[in-house]
């Protein structure tokens, strides 16, 4: 099955600095690639995704990056603020999975300093 | 519109006791899912269904079962609780389609808030 590991598991940064958060996974047949945040007490919410056919993705602060070769991708954040902070969860879906299922990487708790 | 919810939202059971979580959404999806979330190791599938009726193993099924009677409604039972199955459990939904000019995401699983429980 697929695997989806992680790095780093967490990380601190100064409001305004970037933050890059980065996964791999092992099967080469996923397609599809979700980024969750999830806040403190709070249920993850997807953030940004990207399919296996499209390299980056932007979406005003954040950005995903997709290299298919190295079967890794990763996650941009740019001009950080405190209301950033969270757990960031990456997650690789195969494209013949039965029912669209996501393995989820560890996650890495971001933190924000103001 | 509620979106996912789940009940209860806290629970603590003594070991061997049994207990159902109750997860229900709104949105009309076709798959369902139940997740458990512990420090350090991210959400691991437990179960999931692709349609009313269906359910499937997920990564860590053991200890679990669950039923999907109607469509809207998907349950998840500990026969015999143990220690270990202290947990965030997170129940999840989505579509197989796909809207093309509403640029919503494929396979996006929009999640419940959660049920927290403890087995002492």
């Amino acid at each position: 099955g697929e695997n989806v590991e992680q790095h780093p598991s967490t990380l601190s940064v100064q409001e305004g600095d970037s933050a890059v958060i980065k996964c791999t996974y092992s099967d080469s047949a996923s397609n599809y690639f979700p980024w969750y945040k999830q806040e403190l007490g709070k249920r993850p919410q997807l953030i940004i995704d990207i399919r296996s056919n499209v390299g980056e993705k932007k979406d005003q602060r954040i950005a995903v990056t997709l290299n298919k070769t190295a079967k890794h991708f990763s996650l941009h954040i740019t001009e950080t603020q405190p209301e950033d902070s969270a757990v960031y969860f990456c997650a690789a879906s195969p494209r013949e999975t039965s029912g669209s299922r996501l393995t989820f990487g560890e996650g890495t708790q971001l933190t924000v300093n103001p | 519109n509620a979106g996912v919810t789940q009940t209860p939202k806290f629970r603590v059971l003594k070991t061997g006791q049994s207990m159902t979580l109750l997860c229900a959404q709104d949105m009309n999806h076709e798959y369902m899912y139940w997740y458990r979330q512990d420090p350090g190791m991210g959400l691991r599938l437990i179960h999931y269904s692709v349609g009313e009726g269906t359910t499937a193993k997920g990564e860590v099924p053991d200890g679990y079962n669950v039923s999907r009677l109607k469509k809207q409604n998907f349950l998840l039972g500990l026969e015999s609780a143990a220690p270990s199955q202290t947990s965030v459990y997170f129940c999840a939904s989505s579509t197989p389609r796909f809207w093309p000019t509403s640029g919503r995401a494929i396979n996006e699983q929009f999640f419940g808030p959660g049920t927290r429980l403890t087995v002492l």
